[in-house]
């Protein structure tokens, strides 16, 4: 089975553009969760997708959001970039639902650079 | 606010030495317990998992993990580290049931001299 995969691995944008990233989860997976991960706040977590919903979210602003497709892939979108939102941006995926005894599995990664 | 600590930040072992990383998280509910490594290079990958049941579970690479819910503890053992376990390790607690947000401790830089 091919693992999680994200795309774009590496990008470079300016302070006050927008982003868009995307997860291709494992095949019949149904759930996709974002993570944020940088040196000083380790590894937080950003939003949850199962079957097309938002389930579950963390404490981020607005600017960032996602949305999941029928094919449960899903898409993350940072708007208005801040100097801060560089980070490298997991996804993961799942069978079921948050909070359900399921494990995840993580994609490599997109690293963002806000300049 | 739910919350997890690794006390170790970073460990340098020899090789064949024991291994025990601590964790522990505050949260009043059911959870379930996750250790994750990162190999350099590599993506996060699952180590070990509890969900429920005997509060000793074995993960991969001779990885274990003891469950004790009255600590709110959840260490990581190796009776025998090797260079190849040089990594990252993330205790990570996801809340069942109710608001899903899971937490991930600041992780464990491991080193380990050949």
């Amino acid at each position: 089975k091919a693992g999680v995969t994200q795309t774009p691995r590496y990008l470079i944008k300016t302070r006050g553009q927008q982003v868009t990233l995307s997860c291709s989860p494992i095949s019949g997976h149904r759930s996709v969760s974002w993570y944020q991960q940088t040196p000083g706040q380790g590894l937080q977590f950003l939003f949850e997708y199962f079957s097309e919903t938002q389930r579950n979210k963390g404490n981020f602003p607005g600017r960032f959001s996602g949305r999941q497709f029928s094919n449960s892939r899903s898409e993350m979108n940072v708007s208005t970039l801040e100097l801060g939102d560089s980070a490298l941006y997991l996804c993961a995926s799942s069978l079921g639902v948050g909070g359900e005894s399921y494990e995840q599995y993580f994609g490599p990664g997109t690293r963002l650079t806000v300049t | 606010a739910q919350s997890v600590s690794q006390h170790n930040h970073h460990v340098i072992l020899s090789e064949a030495a024991s291994l025990e990383l601590g964790c522990n998280y505050s949260y009043g509910g059911t959870v379930n317990l996750f250790w994750y490594v990162q190999y350099p290079g590599q993506h996060l990958q699952l180590l070990l998992k509890y969900f429920s049941g005997d509060p000793l579970v074995k993960g991969i690479k001779g990885f274990e993990a003891e469950f004790i819910k009255s600590k709110f503890s959840f260490n990581l053992r190796k009776p025998s580290v090797q260079w190849s376990d040089t990594a990252e390790y993330f205790c990570a607690v996801n809340p069942r049931g109710g608001s899903y947000i899971p937490t991930f401790g600041r992780g464990t830089s491991l080193i380990v001299h050949p």
